[in-house]
């Protein structure tokens, strides 16, 4: 079945960049996505990318897509404390009616 | 306001009873869906439905069971089949049934211990 991985922690300090990576398996994913999941709150949709765009820019994301290696990368530019949260990689495929998401990677900023 | 809602927030129950935890969405979604989370782990998909009066077992959905006869509800009830119940609960709906795009919207989550 799909498979996707993502490494658990990451700690930065406020003001550097983050980037946050994730590998999936399902060669016919159409849609990647990226969820912030705040302590003790549902998820929210941060951005997505659409398999054939290997980079989206939306202010202080940079969503980057090798689709050969099937690996996604969230870059965050300029991390602040509130942007400690866990952040979820997903995937969808025409063939499901769900996505399939990873185990989340905790990012800690640090002041 | 449009959203998906889940009460009660935080649950307590004793062991060998049955739960049911509420989700509401209003955003008109074809697709709800139940996660479980514990802690320090990712989401795991217990059911999913696609449309009204039809739903599929997910990755862990011995001990659950769900309903989906109105399209805004989808209550997931805990048996007390289910060896380790306390956990973070999470509903989530989508637009489409199908297609590719799947951006799903999450409720606040139902945290629920037993006791």
């Amino acid at each position: 079945g799909e498979d996707v991985e993502q490494s658990l922690f990451l700690s930065v300090r406020e003001g550097d960049s983050s980037v946050i990576n994730c590998t999936y398996t399902d060669s016919s994913s159409t849609y990647l996505y990226w969820y912030k999941q705040e302590p003790g709150a549902g998820l929210q949709l941060l951005t997505y990318i659409f398999s054939n765009m290997d980079m989206k820019q939306d202010q202080r994301l940079t969503v980057l897509l090798n689709k050969k290696d099937k690996h996604l990368s969230l870059r965050i530019a300029d991390t602040q404390t509130g942007d400690s949260a866990i952040y979820f990689c997903a995937e969808s495929n025409t063939n499901a009616g769900k996505s399939t998401f990873g185990d989340g990677t905790t990012l800690t900023v640090k002041p | 306001d449009g959203g998906i809602t889940q009460s009660p927030k935080y649950l307590f129950r004793k062991e060998g009873q049955n739960v049911t935890l509420s989700c509401e969405q209003n955003l008109n979604h074809d697709a709800m869906y139940w996660y479980r989370q514990d802690p320090g782990q990712g989401l795991r998909l217990i059911y999913y439905s696609q449309i009204v009066n039809d739903f599929q077992k997910g990755d862990i959905a011995e001990g659950y069971s769900v309903s989906r006869e109105k399209k805004e509800s989808f209550p997931l009830t805990v048996t007390s089949a289910q060896k380790n119940p306390t956990a973070f609960y999470l509903c989530a709906s989508s637009v489409l049934a199908g297609g590719t795009y799947n951006e799903q919207f999450f409720g606040p989550g139902t945290r629920l211990t037993v006791l």
